[in-house]
């Protein structure tokens, strides 16, 4: 069955960066595009990036452009989300999806000072 | 960017009773594929969210038939036939129109009376 595991999660300071990874297994990975995914703590659910099922093109909300970079390794079936100059209201728990179908469990950003 | 407006926010609902959450889409959703991107999905309490419907009323592998999507261009409706307890958590629908920009409503609670 398809499953999704994030990692990476952790608590950071303003301007601090991480890179949260996604592994996955069940489906033959090189063919699905992959999405990342946020919620704030109470809040509802925001789309950050889009990554299509070659890696050789991407798609960012506004509100992460220029901040933050996905990738993918076809090879090993991971995707990762480079997350840099985060800023406090980054914090969310960031969400893998394979295509917009199958969720992983997410991970857990915090941005505080 | 389309903008997704749920109805009502919250919902009470007495079990084997139905229920109905609406959704307005701030553009017409059809494609000139002649598919209309309009989806549902269910969040749990402390988990990820679950695809229940997509393509404004094709239902999702392993999701029960008493939940039934309909709906067309901008006003869409997920009905629950007889509401059980499993069936708590948070709705949100989801376009995808604008791919890979996918946006979603605020999200509607329903809880069990």
């Amino acid at each position: 069955q398809v499953q999704l595991v994030e990692s990476g999660g952790a608590l950071v300071k303003p301007g601090g960066s991480l890179r949260l990874s996604c592994a996955a297994s069940g489906f033959i990975f090189s063919e699905y595009y992959m999405t990342w995914f946020r919620q704030s703590p109470g809040k509802g659910l925001e789309w950050v990036s889009y990554i299509n099922s070659g890696g050789d093109t991407t798609a960012y909300a506004d509100s992460v452009e220029g901040r933050f970079t996905v990738s993918r390794d076809n090879t090993k079936n991971l995707v990762h989300l480079q997350l840099t100059n985060l800023r406090i209201e980054d914090t969310a728990v960031y969400y893998c999806v394979r295509s917009v179908r199958f969720w992983g469990q997410g991970t857990r950003v915090a941005v505080s000072a | 960017d389309v903008v997704m407006t749920q109805t009502p926010l919250s919902v009470s609902v007495t079990p084997g009773q139905p229920a109905s959450i609406s959704c307005r889409s701030s553009r017409s959703l059809l494609q000139s594929n002649g598919k209309t991107y309009l989806s549902w999905y269910l969040q749990k309490s402390g988990q990820s969210p679950q695809l229940l419907i997509y393509e404004t009323s094709k239902r999702f592998s392993g999701v029960p038939d008493r939940f039934t999507g309909s709906g067309s261009e901008t006003d869409f409706t997920l009905k629950i036939s007889r509401v059980e307890a499993e069936d708590v958590g948070i709705y949100y629908c989801m376009q995808s129109l604008q791919f890979p920009l996918f946006t979603f409503g605020q999200g509607t609670k329903l809880e069990i009376k």
